[in-house]
Order: C-alpha cells, then structure tokens, then sequence
C-alpha cells in the first residue's frame, strides 16, 4: 500500500481564507519531506521542502510542519488566491530503502472559491 | 536557463507499437528519474539513472519498459508493445549536486488506442 497518504480529496476554501492540506506516512525512517504543486496538464512544481531534523519551514506564503511523532505533514497556504487551485501531492524519500525516488500521497485538490 | 525538457508532449498508439518518450534534464544535472501518473492518482516512481548508469529500477516493470541515460543525448524511456494499460502521463525529473530537490518536466502523455 501507500506509504504517504493524504486526509482528503478535495478542500474547498474562500480567497483570502488560509488553507491547511494534511498529509501522513508510515515510513518512521523517511527522512525528507516535499510538498509539489501541480496544475492541469503541467508537471508537478516544487513548493517546499522540510527534512526530518526540523519540525517547520516557512517560505513565501507557505509553511510545512512536520510532526513525527504522528508520522504527520501538513501545507499550510496563507491568504489563498485563484493561482493556489491546483492538486499539491506531498512526497518523501527515505521509505524505499535509500534509493532516491520519491514516493507520492494521492493528491489534494484545492479549489479556492471567490 | 532551461528547465526540465520532455518532448513529445502528446504521443499516440496503437497496441503492440513502441513509445519513445525523451527527457531532457536541467543544465548541469545528471540524475534523470522517471514517473507515471495515471488519472486520479499521484505519481509513481519507475526508475533512477546517472549518465550511462541505471541506478534503481525497481519501480518499472520487468518487461516491455526499459530506460537509458546515455553520455550524451537525452534520456529516453522506451515502452515495447503498448497496452491500453499504459496509457498515462510520464514523468522526467533530474536533480544536480543537491541531489535531494527533484525539477519536474511537463511530461508526456502517452495514449494508447
């Protein structure tokens, strides 16, 4: 089965609202943690990232919190706007024995309504 | 400076043809990995390779797929004798020295008729 999961399909939120999308692996030996944007039709676009000796990062609108003792990560988007509407897929390395693919949840759609 | 390039974009075939699909990493990176994504789902790994090395396949099936990365060119998935079942989006991504941050090409998507 999957290793990296998400909570839910489909979060629906107001512009402007903040967003948190969920995501939790079983892996405890994961060691590194992305969160990927993707749009239709285009491939998957790199938003953060966090390693397993960090609990948070922030950038640009964005913050990734990591929470390994629940084996939890989670996307938080602030101040949503029309752009944010796509898939996000978390992703992480280190459950496959050291090689360097990525395993990835199944997806988050967020849709920002106006 | 270029990203990560894949071309075609579309492919079309019919069962029992060959797909070629082509990836072309970021300047001056040199691990190339492949992935497929079917309607609905996330993406899957299929394999890893440096120049002229296949570093892990274990995600890509024993038959009828096979990939390269060679010394110069671009990398390039071969899929033999096409099923419906293939049919999905296929993935590149390279990383360079921080080998950790994967840049994703647009991807190809593979429609077998």
């Amino acid at each position: 089965g999957e290793s990296v999961g998400l909570h839910l399909p489909t979060l629906s939120v107001q512009e402007g609202d903040n967003s948190i999308i969920n995501c939790a692996y079983s892996n405890s030996a994961s060691d590194y943690f992305i969160w990927y944007k993707q749009e239709s039709g285009k491939g998957p676009q790199f938003i953060i990232d966090i390693r397993s000796n960090m609990d948070k990062r922030q950038g640009q609108r964005v913050t990734v919190l990591l929470n390994k003792t629940v084996k939890h990560l989670s996307l938080q988007i602030a101040a949503t706007q029309p752009g944010d509407s796509a898939v996000y897929f978390c992703a992480e390395k280190g459950s496959r024995g050291g090689a360097d693919g990525l395993t990835f949840g199944k997806g988050t759609h967020l849709i920002i309504q106006p | 400076n270029a990203g990560v390039m894949q071309n075609p974009r579309h492919l079309v075939r019919r069962r029992g043809q060959e797909a070629r699909l082509r990836c072309s990493p970021m300047k001056g990176h040199s691990h190339v990995y492949w992935y497929r994504q079917l309607p609905e789902e996330g993406l899957k790994f299929m394999v890893y390779l440096q120049k002229e090395n296949i570093i892990d396949e274990s995600g890509m099936p024993k038959e009828r797929f096979s990939a390269e990365f060679p010394k110069e060119g671009p990398s390039i998935l071969r899929i033999q004798q096409v099923v419906r079942g293939d049919s999905a989006a296929y993935f590149c991504a390279s990383s360079g020295q921080d080998y950790n941050e994967q840049f994703f090409g647009p991807g190809t998507r593979l429609t077998v008729l």
